[in-house]
């Protein structure tokens, strides 16, 4: 049971779109539409930004959009903005109710 | 509103076992069809799930720790509880509780979070 890749770093001028992207196998995001993207700030608890590959919780910005071909999964936030500026981290269902995940991109706003 | 928090020791000795404790307040751990998970943050890195458990008792375990790991559940006390045994320095992490509560028909996803326990492994 890998962890997911995702880039490291990202950065962003307000206003602007980024992607980040989480690649697994086909054991884990290629196999199952159970993929869902948290969002870290600082000392706090992770929050849950979109579920089953695509949804968002209610409350979560529509900002945040997300998808999934083959075994990448990917988590786009447009008009970036200041509050924004945190860890991201991707995760996948992989079999058995266990779950994967990413190990995090920091996303900076400039 | 739900509300989840970790407790139990923040320092731990080499070879020894760690146990934490998470409290449910403003529900039920009986109520509902709900995981009761343990996740892990080691500083400055990403995060692990580790397990989670069922009210009924039902547990599943990451692979990786699953020969190390216990999840149980105390439903008098609305608790459920993590002891990892024979820990190292690895195990230096913050250890976060939540409840995957976020359900659709085939999914549940992870909803409310405890603030996270920082536990040291260090003699």
């Amino acid at each position: 049971q890998s962890a997911l890749t995702q880039p490291a770093s990202l950065s962003g001028s307000p206003g602007q779109s980024i992607t980040i992207s989480c690649t697994g196998t086909n054991s884990d995001v290629g196999a199952y539409n159970y993929v869902s993207w948290y969002q870290q700030h600082p000392g706090k608890a992770p929050k849950l930004m979109i579920y089953d590959v695509t949804k968002r919780p209610s409350g979560v910005s529509n900002r945040f959009s997300a998808s999934k071909s083959g075994n990448t999964a990917s988590l786009t936030i447009s008009g970036l903005q200041a509050e924004d500026e945190a860890d991201y981290y991707c995760s996948s269902y992989t079999s058995s109710y266990t779950w994967v995940f990413g190990g995090g991109t920091k996303l900076t706003v400039l | 509103q739900v509300q989840l928090q970790e407790s139990g020791p923040g320092l731990v000795k080499p070879s020894q076992t760690l146990s934490l404790t998470c409290t449910v307040s403003g529900g039920s751990i009986s109520s509902g069809d709900y995981f009761w998970s343990w996740f892990r943050q080691p500083p400055g890195k990403g995060l692990e799930w580790i397990g989670y458990i069922k009210y009924s008792g039902t547990t599943y375990y990451n692979p990786s720790l699953k020969s190390r790991l216990t999840i149980s559940v105390d439903t008098s006390k609305n608790q459920f509880s993590l002891r990892l045994s024979s820990v190292t320095a690895a195990d230096t992490a913050v250890y976060y509780c939540a409840r995957f509560g976020y359900c659709t028909p085939t999914s549940c996803y992870p909803d409310y979070w405890g603030q996270g326990t920082l536990v040291t492994v260090s003699s």
